[in-house]
């Protein structure tokens, strides 16, 4: 199974600044068939079921604030929240999606500084 | 509006088998696979499986390979996941879901709290 290793476990950042989270996969989740990368992007409050922000590694469902970013190909890919937002503070996840198993990233715990 | 609906929560003693059940209402529940999803305390996001509904074909993680048994009932919009031989770090909320459909949705059930304890 492909494994999904997401850095750093834990950030914080202040208010408004920049929050970056990493994720890497042990093999390509790139799709030759249509150019994309299986790979989405979740965000999880206490007490809540995950919700989807990102798919195909940079698309953004509808309804997430343009603060949210996705980039990367093949095994490295970076979920970007430009302006640290009070309701961002969450865990955030990536799942890929290419491997006929799925499987999550352990999780990064985005706080306030 | 398109949801998805679980059983409420389970107490089981070690050894014993669970089965969960994901009500799907608002959109054709043929139509996408159900994942199951689960989350034990504390801890990340671990997916254990999906079914398509429409042929009743399953893919099972290797982790719960031979444990799991994922079925449906399509009469009655009606996805089920059972575990057996119940271990103590089967102790988890589980969640079913409807996951990166063609529509642009994504679903999940509220989680079905697992508590396996002798």
């Amino acid at each position: 199974d492909i494994v999904m290793t997401q850095s750093p476990d834990s950030l914080a950042v202040p208010l408004g600044e920049r929050a970056t989270v990493n994720c890497k996969s042990s093999q390509s989740v790139f799709y030759n068939s249509n150019n994309k990368n299986s790979l989405a992007w979740y965000q999880q409050k206490p007490g809540q079921p995950p919700k989807m922000l990102i798919y195909w590694a940079s698309t953004r469902k509808s309804g997430v604030p343009d603060r949210f970013s996705g980039s990367g190909s093949g095994t490295d890919f970076t979920l970007t929240i430009s302006s640290l937002q009070a309701e961002d503070v969450a865990v955030y996840y990536c799942l890929q999606y290419y491997g006929t198993h799925w499987t999550f990233g352990q999780g990064t715990k985005v706080e306030i500084k | 509006q398109v949801q998805l609906v679980q059983s409420g929560a389970e107490v089981k003693k070690p050894g014993a088998s669970v089965k969960v059940s994901c009500k799907a209402s608002g959109y054709t529940f043929t139509d996408y696979y159900i994942h199951w999803v689960r989350q034990a305390p504390g801890q990340g996001l671990e997916w254990m499986g999906w079914i398509n509904p429409n042929s009743g074909d399953t893919n099972y993680a290797q982790n719960f390979q031979g444990r799991v048994a994922m079925t449906r009932d399509t009469s009655i919009s009606t996805a089920y996941m059972e575990l057996n031989r119940l271990r103590s770090d089967d102790t988890a909320v589980y969640f079913c879901a409807s996951l990166l459909r063609a529509d642009g949705m994504d679903v999940w059930g509220h989680g079905t709290t697992v508590t396996v304890s002798s």
